[in-house]
C-alpha cells in the first residue's frame, strides 16, 4: 500500500528551538517526497522536495531509506513558520499521497 | 499570471443535486490534479489529466464523479446526486511536464456544502 504517515496532528515550539515534523511512507518503488505548506489564509504551495536537496526557509529534510521517513527539520524555529505542513508522496501513475498534516505553532 | 483559479469559492446545495466546479490551470501547464479535501485530513487524491487525456483515477471515486479537460486546458468535476458525504474543499492543482518532481501549483479550492 502507498501511505504517507504523519504522527503528530499538532506541534508547538519556542522561538528560536529546533523543530522536527515527522513523516513516514509506505512505497515499494523509489520514493519521490515533497513537504508542502499552508500559511494561514493562503494556498497550499511546495515547501521542497527531497529529490533537490534543497533548503528552502532554513527547512531541510533527509531522505531515510532504512526507517521509510521523510523528517522535515529546522535548527531555529520562527514565528512566521507557523503552519500546516503536509508531507506528500508521489506513487505510482503520478498520483499523489498527501499526509493528514501537522499544524506548527511556534510561541513568541 | 494569478496561478491556479477555481470556481466557484463556495457552493451549497441540497443532497441529490448536481455541482460542477471549475478549475483554470496556470497557462501551459499540460497536468492538471483535482483533490479533495475534508476537516483534519490532507488533500485526496481524485484525478490527474496530462493534457486532455484523464491518464488516472482513483479507484475511491464514485460513479457520481466526473472530470473533463476537453481542450486542455480548463477543467471541470460534476458531482451527481450529491450526498451529505461530499460535503469537502475540492482542490485543484496544475504542474508543467519536465520531470516527475515538478511542483504543483494549488488553487485556493471550491468549498462544496450539502445540505
Amino acid at each position: 500500500a502507498q501511505r504517507v504517515t504523519q504522527p503528530e496532528k499538532l506541534l508547538s515550539v519556542f522561538k528560536g528551538a529546533p523543530v522536527e515534523l515527522k513523516c513516514n511512507y509506505s512505497y515499494s518503488g523509489s520514493p519521490e517526497l515533497f513537504w508542502y505548506v499552508q500559511y494561514s489564509r493562503q494556498r497550499l504551495q511546495l515547501l521542497l522536495r527531497h529529490i533537490s536537496r534543497e533548503s528552502i526557509k532554513g527547512f531541510t529534510a533527509d531522505l531515510n531509506k532504512g526507517e521509510t521517513s521523510f523528517h522535515l527539520k529546522k535548527p531555529f524555529a520562527q514565528e512566521e513558520d507557523s503552519a500546516m505542513y503536509y508531507c506528500a508522496l508521489r506513487g505510482t501513475g503520478n498520483q499523489f499521497y498527501f499526509g493528514t498534516g501537522t499544524s506548527l505553532t511556534v510561541i513568541p | 499570471d494569478t496561478g491556479v483559479s477555481q470556481d466557484p469559492r463556495h457552493k451549497i446545495t441540497k443532497r441529490g443535486q448536481n455541482v460542477t466546479f471549475r478549475c483554470d490551470p496556470i497557462s501551459e501547464h499540460n497536468r492538471l490534479y483535482w483533490y479533495r479535501q475534508t476537516l483534519g485530513q490532507g488533500p485526496e487524491f481524485l484525478t490527474y489529466f496530462q493534457n486532455e487525456a484523464q491518464l488516472e483515477k482513483s479507484r475511491l471515486l464514485s460513479d457520481r464523479f466526473s472530470a473533463e479537460r476537453p481542450k486542455g486546458s480548463f477543467s471541470t468535476l460534476e458531482i451527481q446526486r450529491t450526498e451529505q458525504g461530499d460535503s469537502a474543499m475540492y482542490l485543484c492543482a496544475s504542474s508543467p511536464l519536465g520531470g516527475s518532481n515538478q511542483p504543483q501549483h494549488f488553487g485556493d479550492g471550491t468549498r462544496l456544502s450539502i445540505l
